[in-house]
């Protein structure tokens, strides 16, 4: 299975900071995620990573908020900008293979980045 | 808009006992997913089931696919305290990418 390395695990900001979160797959995966989990909530999903493109967001999640870079196919980064209270969620990356036989059609998730906006 | 529901929100259950979660969605999907995410942790990979009538198991929980119904259930056999976590369905309604919409989630707390 894809193992995903996802920094920082937790983090503490002041309002109207922002917070670039990396996520580092052992291998070169063909498709990459940005979800969002908000306290007590399932998981939404905010953009998928495009690698060589510009992400595409999901209805209620914009770029100018949400920006995404996948420069390569085992890395991307998700910034949350001009934080506020609101955004105090867990963030989390996932993957999903589609050229490896073995893990295709499994979409494996990081461990998550829990952001608390003070 | 593909929605997807789960019940019951909560289950509280005796060790030993048998119990199943119910997973609905509104759309044709080719793809349900169950994960199980402990507190505090990301999410663990269950169960991927592709096709009508797919039924998969892995030790006390399994798993089952109704297209036609758009239905999904996680059965659990004679609970265990190490069960207890939440269990999400998600489903992949998009056709093209892997674009998962969860269910709410199943918070399992099984006690001695």
């Amino acid at each position: 299975s894809a193992v995903i390395s996802q920094k920082p695990s937790r983090d503490i900001c002041q309002r109207g900071t922002s917070l670039t979160i990396q996520c580092q797959v052992d291998s070169q995966v063909t498709m990459m995620f940005w979800y969002r989990q908000q306290p007590g909530q399932s998981l939404t999903l905010i953009a998928t990573a495009n690698q060589g493109s510009e992400a595409t967001y999901e209805s209620g999640f914009v770029i100018d908020k949400f920006p995404i870079s996948r420069p390569n196919l085992t890395f991307s980064t998700l910034t949350v900008s001009n934080m506020s209270p609101e955004d105090s969620s867990i963030y989390l990356c996932s993957v999903e293979d589609r050229l490896s036989s073995f893990t295709k059609n499994i979409q494996y998730f990081g461990a998550g980045t829990r952001l608390s906006v003070l | 808009e593909l929605k997807v529901e789960q019940n019951p929100l909560f289950l509280s259950m005796q060790e030993g006992k048998n119990y199943t979660i119910y997973c609905n969605y509104s759309t044709t999907s080719d793809r349900l997913y169950w994960y199980r995410q402990d507190p505090g942790k990301s999410l663990e990979s269950l169960f991927v089931l592709l096709s009508n009538g797919a039924v998969k198991q892995e030790g006390r929980l399994m798993a089952s696919l109704d297209t036609k119904a758009r239905l999904s259930t996680l059965h659990i056999t004679a609970a265990v305290h190490d069960l207890s976590a939440t269990y999400f369905c998600a489903v992949d309604g998009s056709g093209t990418a892997s674009k998962l919409t969860f269910g709410t989630g199943t918070r399992l707390q099984v006690t001695l």
